[in-house]
């Protein structure tokens, strides 16, 4: 199994163009996760999908549109990239929601200017 | 969720055993409590979690108070491939969101 898989691994935006970050998981997880890092923080949540077919805002979800297109993918798109969004995003995904271990992807390292 | 309590950063010598502290003094009496670790800009890592009992598996122990307002990590003997910051998270476990709050963490450094 390969897990979560994200791609690109690093990606240099300017400023208003637009990028969607993928990923897959193998597992057949039910839930998947978007999250953020910026440097010396912790992670924090973009979206989610807790189920095939749906989608919900997290923390920090302004200026992002996700899409659950399966079970295995759910993508970040950023419309019109800004400075404030160069960060690290972190794919993630669990079984169920009696699950306890969430599986996080490589992340994709992203830089606006 | 209930708010964690982590010092920034601690040092432990290679071999010895680490003690990551964490505080959550607001948690309620369905709230997990789960550890992951993120080593140096990789995805974050699952290590344990517990209610009220203290645990242990392959990784770690967890100690958890009596009155469950503070929980202890431990690493029985830290090698240089621990170095990593370790999220303290306290979490409702039922329902479908799973969603985790990441704090800032504790950055563990072992030292050879």
């Amino acid at each position: 199994n390969a897990g979560v898989t994200q791609t690109p691994k690093f990606q240099v935006l300017k400023t208003g163009q637009s990028m969607t970050l993928q990923c897959a998981q193998d597992m057949n997880h039910n839930s998947m996760y978007w999250y953020r890092q910026d440097p010396g923080m912790g992670l924090r949540l973009i979206y989610y999908s807790a189920s095939e077919g749906t989608t919900d805002k997290g923390e920090v979800p302004n200026g992002y549109n996700v899409s659950r297109l399966n079970k295995r993918e759910f993508s970040l798109r950023l419309e019109s990239a800004a400075p404030s969004q160069t960060s690290v995003y972190f794919c993630a995904s669990i079984l169920s929601g009696n699950s306890y271990e969430q599986y996080f992807g490589p992340g994709t390292r992203l830089t606006v200017t | 969720d209930a708010k964690t309590t982590q010092p920034p950063s601690m040092d432990c010598a290679e071999g010895r055993a680490a003690n990551l502290p964490c505080n959550h003094s607001t948690i309620s009496g369905n709230e997990y409590v789960y550890w992951y670790r993120q080593i140096h800009s990789q995805g974050p890592q699952y290590i344990i979690h517990g209610l009220k009992n203290n645990e242990t598996n392959e990784m770690a122990s967890l100690i958890i108070t009596e009155d469950r307002k503070s929980s202890t990590l431990i690493l029985p003997h830290a090698t240089l491939r621990d170095t990593a910051v370790y999220y303290c998270i306290v979490r409702v476990a039922t329902g479908a969101t799973n969603k985790l709050i990441f704090g800032t963490g504790t950055l563990l450094a072992v030292q050879p």
